[in-house]
């Protein structure tokens, strides 16, 4: 069965970096990108951007571009998401999730467990 | 700020049915990006409930049922449970901003 594991929580002081990783199984690691979103408390869900394992290609949303950086060690079927200068209002739960699908039809069909980053002076 | 607009709320009695809807614009929905929906129990990660607009991954219920028309989609739960009381999402494309995958803002489904 497909599964995603994430790291543990995390509490980072403000301009740090943070990086939080995601263990995929249960299928063939290159087939599919990793996503990352964010969810602050009470909030709703922001999609940050892909990464495909097999090429190493990434994609960001608009307001992380400059500040994320998206990784993987195909070896370890591991995907890695560093997020870095960290500000209080980064403070979220991190997911990853494999996309599937394509074109006019992109979606996340599995998501990990979710990963708390605290941001705190 | 998402450019997906849901209702923050809405509610049912068990066996009610409650609609969901999710209302984009000529650069997400309407530009013929499918919508897909999601359901967030409290505490857990998001589970994929329908993609490609209308269609239910195996395992969830026929009683969720989703469509797509013109620049916004939907969402029905017909026969309302219990255990459908979460926060449900819907999710798309947009092509401003260089492209983003854009969630909607999300709706708290409450069984009275």
């Amino acid at each position: 069965q497909v599964q995603l594991v994430q790291s543990g929580a995390e509490v980072k002081k403000p301009g740090a970096s943070v990086q939080v990783s995601c263990k995929a199984s249960g299928y063939t690691f290159t087939n599919h990108d990793i996503n990352w979103v964010r969810q602050a408390t009470g909030q709703g869900l922001e999609w940050m951007g892909w990464m495909n394992p097999k090429s190493g290609n990434t994609g960001f949303a608009q307001k992380f571009q400059g500040r994320v950086t998206m990784t993987r060690q195909n070896s370890l079927t591991t995907a890695y998401m560093e997020l870095s200068d960290l500000r209080s209002e980064d403070t979220a739960v991190y997911y990853c999730a494999r996309g599937r699908g394509g074109g006019l039809s992109y979606y996340f069909d599995f998501w990990g467990q979710g990963t708390p980053v605290t941001v705190s002076s | 700020q998402s450019v997906l607009t849901q209702p923050p709320s809405v509610s049912g009695a068990p066996g009610q049915t409650v609609t969901i809807s999710c209302i984009g614009s000529s650069s997400n929905i309407g530009a013929r990006y499918d919508v897909h929906w999601y359901q967030q129990l409290p505490g857990t990660a998001p589970k994929v409930l329908i993609y490609g607009s209308t269609n239910r991954p195996s395992g969830v219920p026929d009683r969720f049922s989703g469509s797509k028309s013109g620049n916004s989609a939907s969402l029905v739960i017909t026969g309302l449970q219990a255990e459908d009381e979460a926060d449900y999402y819907c999710q798309s494309y947009d092509t401003r901003l260089s492209g983003s995958y854009v969630f909607g803002t999300g709706t708290t489904v409450t069984v009275l």
